[in-house]
């Protein structure tokens, strides 16, 4: 069964610090990784998404992608109180099912 | 429209009803998926249609529930006879669907949902 773990929180930092939010999967199959923001009793948006191994910066976000350890990170540099909010990790895989999987995400807070 | 809608944004019933959850995806996207979120967790699949063809349904619970998407557009998904277990937020999600070259990169737009609570 394909899992996707993230460490639910809550993960609390002060405004202006960077926030780390990690994710690993089990299917080595996978190719694409997305990270979507969910405020609550709201739907899930797309904040990264991320294919290669490396990094790939989009303003104050940074996904991290390590297919040998098989985790996917995101920092988000400048924390504003703003992001606080549950962050999701969904990973799909290859030459198989079109379904994304989901982690329960985390919780990030964000205090001024 | 400019994005998935749902309706309606919040459902209650009473134990043994049947309930239908209406979501209209994105104009011209070809695949819809349906997800189950439970409080603190994320979303659990349920079922996946590209155009009116229901692929998957590996995620459906019981035989309760039942989705369908007749015209691959608009989707509804009916549960029968609810439980308190049924008792989540169901997600709708659309994706351009996968004709094109990139499919497996394909983000997922989500709507906002319907609250569904069982009495």
């Amino acid at each position: 069964q394909k899992e996707v773990e993230q460490n639910s929180g809550p993960l609390s930092v002060p405004e202006g610090a960077i926030a780390s939010l990690n994710c690993t999967y089990s299917d080595r199959g996978s190719q694409s990784f997305f990270w979507y923001r969910q405020y609550s009793g709201k739907s899930p948006e797309l904040i990264m998404s991320i294919y290669s191994n490396g990094d790939k910066e989009d303003g104050r976000f940074t996904a991290q992608l390590n297919k040998a350890s098989q985790y996917v990170s995101l920092l988000i540099r400048d924390s504003q109180p703003s992001d606080s909010a549950t962050y999701l990790c969904a990973v799909r895989a290859s030459g198989g099912s079109y379904i994304p999987t989901f982690g329960r995400g985390t919780s990030l807070i964000v205090h001024p | 429209g400019a994005g998935v809608s749902q309706s309606p944004r919040y459902k209650v019933a009473k134990r043994g009803q049947d309930v239908a959850l209406r979501c209209d995806p994105i104009s011209g996207h070809v695949s819809l998926f349906w997800y189950q979120q439970a409080l603190g967790q994320g979303p659990e699949f349920l079922t996946y249609f590209q155009n009116e063809a229901q692929l998957d349904k590996s995620g459906l619970p019981s035989d309760r529930f039942f989705a369908e998407r007749p015209e691959g557009s608009v989707s509804t998904l009916k549960i029968q006879r609810t439980q308190q277990e049924d008792s989540a937020v169901y997600l709708c999600a659309s994706s351009e669907g996968p004709s094109t070259g990139s499919r497996y990169r394909q983000p997922q737009h989500f709507g906002d949902g319907t609250r569904l609570s069982i009495l």
